[in-house]
């Protein structure tokens, strides 16, 4: 069973700083990673897709890499502005056994970013 | 413009008292699944639509169910509401099952009385 796990649970950072997030997965037989961005009491809007291929995709101020072998993907964020708080999520989509595959979210680092 | 369109935004029903969440789609992808959030949980997957092929997670409650009349429309019926169903219900779409990115709704946020 796949399990995804984010740290920190919860950051709060002054604005203008650099900031990396955390995803951790324990099963590398992945398709992709992908990371969202969720206001609250809002849906999620995706930032960033990474292929199992690949090792790291940009967006701007994002940047998402991808260590498949050792179960890690980082989110960096430049530059955080105060419109960056929200709630961050990682997603997993991974190989089931006899065929298809999963989506699994881990449950999310909520950012803050201060005046 | 919004291109998952879920309605209504918020909804409040009874205990036991059947409710249908609608969701929307002018991407015209194939693949369409609803979600469950609960409140500081990550989402999870009830079941999702390949065209009309309707795939049920394992540990779905028999309670809800779905219907996919058309590409563009999927619905979420709760026939018998519990206190325990109160979430936020997330609409997604994608292209394709495998590599293909999500494409979420605004979600409807449910409260059972």
């Amino acid at each position: 069973k796949q399990e995804v796990t984010q740290i920190p649970a919860a950051l709060s950072v002054p604005e203008g700083e650099n900031l990396v997030l955390n995803c951790s997965f324990t099963d590398s037989a992945i398709y992709n990673l992908q990371w969202f961005r969720q206001d609250p009491g809002k849906g999620l809007t995706s930032l960033l897709l990474i292929q199992s291929s690949q090792r790291e995709q940009t967006s701007g101020r994002l940047n998402a890499s991808l260590d498949k072998s050792s179960g890690r993907s980082t989110l960096y964020i430049a530059a955080s502005q105060p419109g960056d708080s929200a709630t961050y999520l990682c997603a997993v989509r991974r190989v089931l056994t006899g065929g298809g595959n999963k989506l699994t979210f881990g449950t999310g680092t909520q950012l803050k970013v201060e005046l | 413009d919004a291109m998952v369109i879920q309605n209504p935004r918020y909804q409040v029903t009874q205990f036991g008292k059947p409710v249908t969440l609608s969701c929307s789609q002018t991407l015209n992808h194939n693949v369409m699944y609803w979600y469950q959030q609960k409140s500081s949980q990550a989402p999870k997957l009830l079941f999702h639509y390949y065209d009309k092929d309707f795939n049920n997670e394992a540990d779905t409650p028999d309670n809800f169910q779905s219907r996919r009349p058309n590409t563009s429309f999927c619905f979420l019926d709760i026939r018998s509401p519990g206190l325990g169903d109160a979430a936020m219900y997330l609409c997604a779409t994608s292209r394709d099952r495998g590599s293909e990115k999500l494409f979420f709704g605004s979600g409807t946020q449910l409260s059972v009385l």
